[in-house]
């Protein structure tokens, strides 16, 4: 299994409130990546990191936030947390052959 | 604008049959396919892959075509077993992207004994 842990695993949190969601890998891979999975939606695109500080948007970007400081630690960060933001999350990583690689996932609820 | 198409939903198979799961795209500059297993609770696995240079990739008991004329590939599993009951999803990669993929809404396979 590639090294890719995800924190929290599970949270709920209030319409209005920020949420970070972490993701660390132990590959020293360069890039990364936030998907959301929602039914009908299978895995979009939030946004993705192609180096330290290097970032951009994906598909679905408004209302979410990342930051990249090491190597290994990709934040997600939702500013005011809204109910279309219930989702699960992943964290992914791409190995040289460009194959992406997934973290276990963070169910968010916002109520 | 999807780009990715899984367009049935869900699929049943009975067990030691061959399952087969299909994929559309529209965008011509996709390169890279790739097909991805999901267990609930778990992280989308990798599968197996295809270039746009190949027809065919097999790995064991799983085998992806593409036809790109048809902007279409498929996912066979042969025999089927009840493991392979999960969601599947096909994903693509554009040419000089930076490596984004982008997924389909995924297919649930349930192989019945």
């Amino acid at each position: 299994d590639a090294g890719i842990t995800q924190s929290p695993r599970h949270k709920v949190t209030e319409t209005g409130t920020p949420v970070t969601l972490r993701c660390h890998q132990t590959e020293n891979h360069r890039y990364m990546y936030w998907y959301r999975q929602d039914p009908g939606h299978g895995l979009r695109l939030i946004h993705y990191s192609y180096g330290v500080k290097d970032t951009d948007k994906g598909e679905v970007s408004d209302g979410y936030s990342v930051s990249r400081s090491k190597t290994e630690d990709f934040l997600l960060t939702l500013e005011s947390a809204t109910s279309s933001q219930t989702s699960v999350y992943f964290c992914a990583i791409s190995n040289p052959n460009q194959e992406q690689y997934f973290g276990p996932g963070t169910r968010l609820t916002v109520t | 604008d999807q780009q990715v198409k899984q367009n049935s939903p869900s699929l049943s198979v009975q067990e030691g049959r061959i399952s087969i799961l299909n994929c559309d795209y529209t965008n011509s500059m996709f390169d890279y396919f790739l097909w991805y297993k999901k267990y609930p609770a778990e992280g989308p696995t990798f599968l197996i892959s295809i270039s746009s240079i190949k027809d065919k990739n097999e790995d064991g008991r799983f085998t992806v075509f593409l036809n790109k004329s048809a902007k279409h590939l498929s996912l066979h599993i042969v025999p089927s077993q009840p493991g392979d009951s999960a969601v599947y999803f096909c994903a693509a990669r554009q040419i000089q992207g930076a490596q984004k993929l982008v997924f389909g809404q995924g297919t649930r396979l349930t192989i019945n004994p």
